[in-house]
């Protein structure tokens, strides 16, 4: 089954620290994506590679988060410093090229929660 | 600028009836469409991808088609299962944007027995 991983599943952080996850896209699948899914289940784009070169990125995500997709080695997502507002679930999604008929297949996520 | 509207947010139908959620999309390039089902604690997963202007696209009994007339990507089934209780979101993309997905609300579907 192909599939994009996600770990950890569960991360569980408090206000200020740092929340690091991480993705491997599937294979052949050099396009990658991170979304944030809040607990009301809106989706909202963070950040887009190919390969190891950021295509687009939201204001928030070049402030707060870093974000980076090494050759060789899975792509992560850290928040520098996690606020209440950061729970919920991040989502990595991959595609084969940036073509628009090939739809980007999801990870399980990634669920933040900041106490 | 580009979004998606899901005029549902909660669905509940008995087992063997017929759905159908809406999607309305607003852009001004020429638009992807795709339809994804999202079981509880699970990923999104791909339901259905918009094919030509007019032309209805199927996957597990599950039907759509593109209208950019009325902008409109409306998914359909004859039969509702008890296994087809999920979110269903709906997603815009267009060749200026990387394939980045722009996601409707949600719909959130529930089959009874």
């Amino acid at each position: 089954n192909s599939k994009v991983i996600q770990t950890p599943r569960y991360l569980v952080k408090g206000q200020g620290q740092k929340a690091k996850m991480r993705c491997i896209p599937e294979k052949g699948h050099p396009v990658v994506f991170w979304y944030q899914q809040n607990k009301n289940n809106e989706f909202k784009f963070l950040i887009n590679f190919q390969n190891q070169e950021v295509l687009q990125q939201i204001d928030m995500t070049e402030k707060r988060f870093s974000a980076e997709c090494p050759s060789n080695s899975p792509c992560s997502l850290e928040i520098q410093s996690s606020e209440a507002g950061d729970s919920a679930l991040y989502l990595c999604a991959s595609s084969p090229t940036q073509n628009n008929n090939q739809a980007p297949l999801f990870g399980e996520g990634t669920r933040l929660s900041v106490l | 600028g580009d979004s998606v509207t899901q005029t549902e947010g909660l669905v509940t139908l008995t087992k063997g009836l017929p759905v159908m959620l809406n999607c309305t999309y607003q852009t001004t390039y020429s638009p992807f469409l795709f339809w994804y089902v999202q079981h509880l604690n699970e990923a999104p997963k791909l339901l259905l991808k918009s094919s030509t202007d007019n032309k209805r696209t199927e996957h597990q009994g599950f039907y759509a088609t593109l209208h950019k007339s009325s902008s409109s990507f409306h998914l359909q089934k004859s039969s509702v299962q008890l296994s087809d209780s999920a979110l269903y979101f709906c997603a815009l993309t267009h060749m200026s944007n990387y394939n980045v997905l722009y996601f409707g609300s949600g719909t959130k579907l529930t089959v009874e027995p």
